[in-house]
């Protein structure tokens, strides 16, 4: 069972390049968190949702709780882009968290 | 300056040697989590701690245990370790005793078991 999925598994945009990443989900939830994985391994937080829509510089990510989807957009991308993306949901039947398998991203200059 | 640090980085060990993963921050933080990472799975998450002398089981638990007796510290104890819990350990806290804040993460922990 895979409570999150994640599309496209890889993506490889030119510089400047408009960048969707998208996340489906199968349970009711509290929450939903876009990370960030940089290649050399270390985890950021970007957004928690609950709902709407978040901007944060050149990344936006929104959520539609009816259709269980969210997306992160980064505008005007950069080679420093490139790191793994990840979503993950707080169910809100507990306390835990379910984690998406990632999106590489890889921007060339 | 805030964070989470995590000891030892890396850690190569034999099948059945008892081994422990510290994790602490300084953030005063009420949710703390380990996780592991393996390629193709993702993330998933292990245990889960919402305070002091509360834990939970996370995804998947069977092989590991896990105290809380401090806020600041979440260690996660390998009684018994085998090859297949092999895999990329991160520990992570948040403020809140729910998981709907940002959470820090640790820099990881490369295990490996022969």
């Amino acid at each position: 069972k895979n409570e999150v999925e994640q599309s496209p598994q890889n993506l490889t945009a030119q510089e400047g390049e408009f960048i969707t990443i998208n996340c489906s989900y199968s349970v009711g939830i509290s929450a939903l968190h876009w990370l960030q994985q940089h290649p050399g391994g270390g985890i950021v937080s970007l957004f928690m949702l609950s709902s709407g829509k978040k901007k944060h510089g050149r990344l936006i990510a929104t959520i539609n709780i009816q259709e269980k989807h969210s997306s992160l957009h980064i505008t005007a991308s950069h080679p420093r882009d490139s790191a793994v993306y990840i979503c993950a949901v707080s169910p809100n039947t507990g306390n835990q968290f379910y984690f998406g398998t990632g999106t590489s991203l890889t921007v060339i200059p | 300056e805030a964070q989470v640090t995590q000891n030892p980085r890396y850690l190569i060990t034999v099948t059945g040697k008892k081994l422990t993963v510290t994790c602490s921050q300084n953030m005063n933080h009420e949710y703390m989590s380990w996780y592991r990472q393996d390629p193709g799975l993702g993330l998933r998450q292990i245990y889960y701690s919402m305070n002091v002398e509360v834990t939970d089981k996370g995804d998947v638990p069977e092989g590991y245990k896990v105290s809380r007796k401090e806020k600041r510290n979440f260690p996660l104890i390998l009684e018994s370790p085998s090859p297949n819990q092999t895999s990329l350990y991160f520990c992570a806290s948040s403020w809140g005793v729910l998981p709907y804040y940002e959470q820090y993460f640790g820099p990881g922990t490369r295990l490996t078991v022969t």
